[in-house]
């Protein structure tokens, strides 16, 4: 059950992109497509805002949308705003042991 | 509307117990997978446990290595409700624990699970200190 590597920390500008890595192994976000995104502000409930990959729940902004290459899952935010601050947390299948593997979380900061 | 709304944490002794509790309304309980996440401080998300609805896994459960043995995941799904029993509790377990839904869909009757978590509470603390 080992976590999946994610920056501790990124930032940008308000209207700026920014992207978000996820990095595991082929066992788990690059062999399966069951990759999903959290936010979470301070002191709330984390958030989902996109599963299997590149997929957005309804009412998530068209800012967010996430890809993956190979053994690497990215969630891009675009036009970020003020709101956007807050930790960002990636998961990953990684096999029937487990029901996901955490990321260990990334804190954005919008200048 | 759907909710979930966690309760029981609470300041504990290392080598105590403690029994959390999840109110889920507004949704068909039995016909998901249920889980527990936590935070702690200054630290990322850790999956807990998990435990499945009803058929065609009915007692399905799975914990992360750093609480088997210990932890324990019920549900009462005429009651609505998810429960973790924590014994023997340590310093490390301190944290918010998330009582979530594991998004899925049933066909006829029997429920499956994807890999996410869609709905979530806001949280109950635990903290285990002397």
């Amino acid at each position: 059950q080992s976590a999946l590597t994610q920056p501790a920390s990124v930032s940008g500008s308000p209207g700026q992109s920014i992207t978000i890595s996820c990095t595991g192994t082929s066992s788990d976000v690059g062999g399966h497509d069951y990759v999903s995104w959290y936010q979470q502000h301070p002191g709330k409930a984390p958030k989902l805002i996109i599963y299997d990959v590149t997929n957005r729940p309804s009412g998530i902004s068209t800012r967010f949308s996430g890809s993956k290459s190979g053994n690497t899952a990215s969630l891009t935010i675009s036009g970020l705003q003020a709101e956007d601050e807050a930790d960002y947390y990636c998961t990953s299948f990684a096999g029937s042991s487990s029901l996901v593997v955490f990321g260990g979380g990334t804190t954005l900061t919008v200048l | 509307q759907v909710q979930l709304v966690e309760s029981g944490g609470d300041l504990v002794k290392p080598g105590g117990s403690l029994r959390l509790s999840c109110a889920a309304s507004g949704f068909t309980f039995s016909n998901y997978y249920m889980t527990w996440i936590r935070r702690a401080p200054g630290k990322g998300l850790e999956w807990v446990s998990d435990t499945s609805g009803s058929s065609p896994y009915t007692n399905y459960a799975r914990y992360a290595d750093s609480v088997k043995g210990r932890f324990t995941i019920s549900r009462d799904n005429a009651a609505n409700s998810l429960y973790l029993q924590m014994d023997s509790l340590k310093v490390e377990d301190t944290a918010v624990y998330y009582c979530a839904r594991v998004a899925g869909h049933c066909v006829i009757t029997n429920c499956y699970h994807y890999y996410y978590m869609d709905v979530w509470g806001k949280g109950t603390t635990v903290i285990v200190s002397s």
